[in-house]
């Protein structure tokens, strides 16, 4: 079955330190990855995506992921932490098989400590 | 620019009610979804519509049912509400396959 895994609930980092919120897929073919952050109460806000290219994306508020597709992951990366970045991560694979089904990991939760 | 606009945002329904949680998109995109969040499950996919008259089931299309006669609009029915439908349901857009998704504000759902 197709799935992506988010293996932390929960990371906390100090203000200003380097974070990285982990994300791996099981995915057949070549898929489109996302990241997505959600403040509380509100709906998902898109932070960048890798279609092809450049294993590196850069994206919104100063994060960006690196792609491995021999590891199958697409760990998001910051260096260095805000604590206005404190909110829910999501990870989403969108399956390259003429389908729409995306997949959402189940979330992280990243909790910057002043 | 409005984006993507969900009714209501709170609703609370009895066991056996039906309702109808309302989307609207104004950029014109042909793909809409429906989402439910439930703690520690992340976002499971509910229906989703690729254009107007086109809909498909996603991982969890049972108790619901979905409609697209347009572009703009993709309501989400509940025939008959159950306590394990109690969720925060969001809807998205998005104008292809490598294009993010645009997601509303959410409807949180209370079924007694």
């Amino acid at each position: 079955a197709q799935s992506v895994a988010q293996p932390e609930d929960q990371v906390n980092v100090a203000e200003g330190n380097p974070l990285t919120v982990k994300c791996t897929y099981s995915v057949s073919g070549n898929p489109y990855l996302f990241w997505y952050v959600q403040y509380p109460n509100r709906g998902l806000q898109f932070l960048l995506k890798y279609i092809t290219g450049d294993n590196l994306v850069k994206g919104s508020y100063g994060f960006e992921a690196e792609f491995n597709k021999s590891q199958t992951s697409f760990h998001l990366k910051k260096p260095s932490a805000l604590v206005s970045d404190s909110a829910l991560y999501f990870c989403a694979v969108s399956p390259t098989s003429g389908t729409y089904k995306y997949i959402f990991g189940t979330g992280t939760r990243l909790k910057v400590l002043a | 620019n409005a984006g993507v606009t969900q009714t209501p945002k709170f609703q609370v329904l009895k066991t056996g009610q039906s309702m109808t949680l309302q989307c609207a998109q104004d950029m014109n995109h042909e793909y809409m979804s429906w989402y439910r969040q439930d703690p520690g499950m992340g976002l499971r996919l509910i229906h989703y519509s690729v254009g107007a008259g086109i809909t498909d089931q996603g991982e969890v299309p049972n108790g619901y049912n979905v409609s697209r006669s347009t572009t703009e609009d993709f309501p989400l029915r509940l025939l008959s509400a159950a306590p394990s439908q109690t969720s925060v349901y969001f809807c998205a857009s998005s104008y292809g396959f490598t294009g993010e998704l645009f997601f509303g504000e959410g409807s949180r759902l209370t079924v007694l």
